[in-house]
């Protein structure tokens, strides 16, 4: 268990719809990064967040959003789905926010777009 | 574009047997460079990171790796696998400022 947690495990959903993945970060972890994970594309980066800030953008589409909030949770909101978004998202955290910081992964949400 | 290459998609060896898994990267300068591993059914773990000094990196279970500036290249390897070293082997790389870039992942499957 890295500590860091992940909901919902599985989301089943049409296209079109909007969905939320909530992460909640190792206790005392302060950066958060979202990434998705597809067979054709791999581990991809989407977004980090710092205390609050969004730190660093990867591939993140216009379609996807996400924040931090005060307590540290973060949420990845993905709207008008398409079944190309079918994919594993995976949160991780780290204690600051450098690109030498381990992060520890969450056990990610499958997402599924019919 | 930064870029990371595992060159094997899938190897599949035997128990007791040696293990090279390969990873290049696309970066100059400096950079971080880790192994995570993902059993099955489990989340992402570091197995090994370099950041600097003795290129030569041991990291847990039993695995290390070497890290070559001259070839780009960060390959893992273990003397002897086992049946519970099945599972997907990622290799990743960053520089300061940049965001962490994964390899597409090498898929292990250890018989016994």
């Amino acid at each position: 268990d890295s500590g860091v947690t992940q909901t919902p495990k599985h989301l089943i959903t049409a296209t079109g719809q909007r969905v939320t993945l909530r992460c909640s970060p190792r206790s005392g972890d302060l950066s958060v990064y979202w990434y998705q994970q597809s067979l054709d594309q791999g581990l991809q980066f989407l977004i980090q967040y710092y205390n609050g800030e969004e730190r660093a953008k990867g591939n993140i589409l216009e379609r996807f959003s996400a924040q931090q909030f005060p307590d540290l949770h973060s949420e990845l909101n993905l709207s008008s789905l398409e079944l190309g978004d079918s994919a594993l998202y995976f949160c991780a955290s780290s204690v600051a926010g450098y690109s030498y910081n381990e992060q520890f992964f969450g056990p990610g949400t499958r997402l599924t777009v019919l | 574009a930064q870029s990371v290459s595992q060159h094997n998609h899938h190897v599949i060896l035997s128990e007791a047997a040696s293990l090279e898994l390969g990873c290049n990267y696309s970066y100059g300068g400096t950079v971080n460079l880790f192994w995570y591993v993902q059993y099955p059914g489990q989340h992402l773990q570091l197995l090994l990171k370099y950041f600097s000094g003795d290129p030569l990196v041991k990291g847990i279970k039993g695995f290390e790796a070497e890290f070559i500036k001259s070839k780009f290249s960060f390959n893992l390897r273990k003397p002897s696998v086992q049946w519970s070293d099945t599972a997907e082997y990622f290799c990743a790389v960053t520089q300061a400022g940049t965001a962490l870039i994964f390899g597409k992942g090498t898929t292990l499957s250890v018989s016994s």
